[in-house]
């Protein structure tokens, strides 16, 4: 089955740490340039950050920048998004979504995973 | 990078057609394509329409998509009950020219639709 399955999210204090994984399946996950994009409760949609196929050219939004990595294991065929210094507006569903090499859409998403960060 | 602007909300009775409306600018709509999800809460989003007006495969010839400009339309026909949904627009942001490995992306913010 081509599915994609986001885990890691937890509660967490204020400047703290988590590690997000996005375990995908049933596709060539090298083909695929990946994103992670979330979303407040209640909000709508927010890029995060995207890596592309082998992991040489990566984007974040400047609300994450120089606090989140993203990274991907082409091996294991998952991605990971390394976040530190959290903060409360960081609270949100994070969804990982897969764009083929060259397209301009997200053609699969997975169903998220809910980081909350709160002392 | 502004998030598209959207309509919070559309409704409609079953059988009747809404229009979801996503406006941006030269810099995201304007200079790129335009992609429609579908959202339930607790689901993954669900492509819907990509490159402006192609549908996503299983997606009822019911969904259209449309550009113009830096604005884009989503338009359902025939709504039923299983229509209620939020839906996004989404696009790239940056130079064209940069390809989907330049800019970042953004997201309008949401439209929910009800059948009445």
């Amino acid at each position: 089955e081509v599915q994609l399955v986001e885990s890691g999210g937890d509660l967490v204090q204020p400047g703290g740490s988590l590690r997000l994984s996005c375990a995908t399946s049933g596709f060539t996950f090298s083909n695929y340039w990946m994103h992670w994009v979330r979303q407040v409760p209640g909000k709508g949609l927010v890029w995060v950050s995207r890596i592309n196929s082998d992991g040489s050219t990566i984007t974040y939004a400047d609300s994450v920048k120089g606090r989140f990595t993203i990274s991907r294991d082409n091996a294991k065929n998952t991605l990971y998004l390394q976040m530190n210094s959290l903060r409360a507006d960081d609270t949100a569903v994070y969804y990982c979504a897969r764009v083929l090499t060259g397209a301009w859409f997200f053609d699969l998403w997975g169903r998220g995973t809910l980081v909350t960060v709160s002392s | 990078q502004s998030v598209l602007t959207q309509p919070p909300s559309v409704s409609a009775a079953p059988g009747q057609k809404v229009i979801i409306s996503c406006s941006g600018s030269t810099s995201d709509i304007g200079n790129h394509y335009v992609s429609w999800y579908q959202h339930l809460p607790g689901t993954a989003p669900k492509l819907l329409i990509y490159d402006n007006n192609k549908r996503a495969s299983g997606i009822p010839d019911r969904f259209s998509g449309s550009k113009s400009g830096t604005s884009a339309t989503l338009g359902i026909t025939g709504l039923q009950t299983g229509d209620e949904a939020e839906y996004y627009c989404g696009t790239w942001w940056g130079t064209w020219d940069s390809g989907p490995s330049g800019g970042g992306v953004v997201f309008g913010g949401g439209t929910k639709v009800t059948v009445l």
